[in-house]
């Protein structure tokens, strides 16, 4: 499967710190994507960054891609208690663009 | 704008029975798509759309079929309900740009 995995499990910051996750994958793709899930709620997506490009930014949002290493990471800078969440990378197949993959999430509790 | 909406949010069901989980979108999307959501166990694809009149399985197809009859809907349908398929499911559309637009979910519980 092409499932990916993010790393780590949990994350516990203060208000203001920066927060880093990581997402390994297991073949080739033509984009990656970040997602955000309130408790109980849809998934939201967040940015895309494509198998060619190296760096991406969004606001407080950076993504780098490895494909090299297949993998990638998102930091979030300035962390707000709103940003508490669990994030999920999603791929999908370098042959099939049209399956989308997700890893297990990674739960961010940032404290006020 | 709508987006994407889910219908029922919450079901229950007994084992065997059989009900369809409904998904429409107004972005005049293609691509549709259905994951369940397990504790730890992130997203599964079940089934893609990339058009009316196509289908397609993901990882874990067993125990669903779909049809999409128009570009807007994209029901799910459970033949025979297991308690195995308790979970949360979630339906997605996506346009050219490749990002995932989602519903907010249908709870189904099968006792």
């Amino acid at each position: 499967s092409q499932q990916g995995e993010e790393d780590p499990q949990a994350l516990s910051i203060q208000e203001g710190e920066n927060a880093t996750m990581n997402c390994s994958y297991k073949t080739s793709i033509n984009n990656l994507q970040w997602y955000r899930q309130n408790s109980g709620r849809g998934l939201v997506h967040l940015i895309l960054i494509r198998s060619n490009e190296r760096e991406k930014h969004s606001g407080r949002l950076r993504v780098t891609l490895d494909t090299s290493k297949k993998s990638s990471s998102l930091l979030i800078t300035a962390s707000r208690a709103a940003d508490t969440a669990s994030y999920f990378c999603a791929t999908d197949e370098a042959y099939n663009f049209n399956k989308f993959y997700f890893g297990s999430g990674t739960k961010l509790n940032v404290k006020p | 704008n709508a987006g994407v909406t889910q219908t029922p949010k919450f079901q229950v069901l007994k084992t065997g029975q059989s009900m369809t989980l409904q998904c429409a979108q107004d972005m005049n999307h293609e691509y549709m798509s259905w994951y369940r959501q397990d504790p730890g166990m992130g997203l599964r694809l079940i089934h893609y759309s990339v058009g009316a009149g196509i289908t397609d399985q993901g990882e874990v197809p067993n125990g669903y079929n779909v049809s999409r009859s128009t570009t807007e809907d994209f029901p799910l349908r459970l033949l025979s309900a297991a308690p195995s398929q308790t979970s949360v499911y979630f339906c997605a559309s996506s346009g050219a740009a490749g990002e995932l637009f989602f519903g907010e979910g249908s709870r189904l519980t099968v006792l």
